[in-house]
């Protein structure tokens, strides 16, 4: 059964620190987003690649946020420093080519003390 | 992308038909109404997606009016495992996945 795996499921980090999150894309899909969910603003798009070439990462705060694809089977999203605020759920979802449909990840639930 | 109005929450008994609300009233002639759901703790998950013309799949059904203003995600037989939250989101079609634009969608319950 083919998904999206994220890793870690989980991360509790300090303020300050680096955080790395990791996103295997469902294999043959040349779409890749990154959301991110809180209570307060819901799910927001953050960035998105098609053919590992990012299309917009306009939601995402350029400052200490920064999203990559190092090869079609690897999406990550680094925040550097991590402040309590970056505290949320980040989903990566993938779409194939040829097809309009997004398949989501588990997410990863970060939260920076 | 057009704007879309759910209700905030909807209750159902197990085993009826749950009927889910979307009002698009500013959708244009090229943009598709889809629909996905996301179960506690989980990513979202499609459901469903169309034009004009009522579609069907093995997990629900989509009514379009005909002034394709509104929608309405039908599941046949709710079960316990349907309870989500369920969002409507209206894009344009390019042929790939594109942005999802998410609302604050319909929490539906459903009850025993």
């Amino acid at each position: 059964d083919a998904r999206v795996t994220q890793t870690p499921r989980h991360k509790v980090t300090e303020m300050g620190q680096e955080v790395t999150m990791r996103c295997q894309p469902i294999l043959g899909h040349n779409t890749v987003f990154w959301y991110r969910q809180t209570m307060m603003q819901g799910l927001e798009l953050l960035a998105y690649f098609r053919n590992r070439a990012p299309l917009d990462d306009s939601g995402m705060p350029k400052d200490r946020f920064s999203a990559e694809m190092p090869d079609a089977t690897l999406a990550t999203l680094k925040i550097q420093p991590s402040e309590p605020r970056d505290s949320a759920v980040y989903f990566c979802a993938s779409g194939p080519p040829m097809n309009t449909e997004a398949f989501f990840g588990q997410g990863t639930r970060l939260t920076v003390v | 992308d057009a704007k879309t109005t759910q209700p905030p929450s909807m209750d159902c008994a197990e085993g009826r038909a749950a009927n889910l609300p979307c009002n698009h009233s500013t959708i244009s002639g090229n943009e598709y109404v889809y629909w996905y759901r996301q179960i506690h703790s989980q990513g979202p998950q499609y459901i469903i997606h169309g034009l004009k013309n009522n579609e069907t799949n093995e997990m629900a059904s989509l009514i379009i009016t005909e002034d394709r203003k509104s929608s309405t995600l039908i599941l046949p037989h709710a079960t316990l495992r349907d309870t989500a939250v369920y969002y409507c989101i209206v894009r344009s079609n390019t042929g790939t996945a594109s942005k999802l634009t998410f609302g604050t969608g319909t929490r539906l319950q459903v009850t025993l």
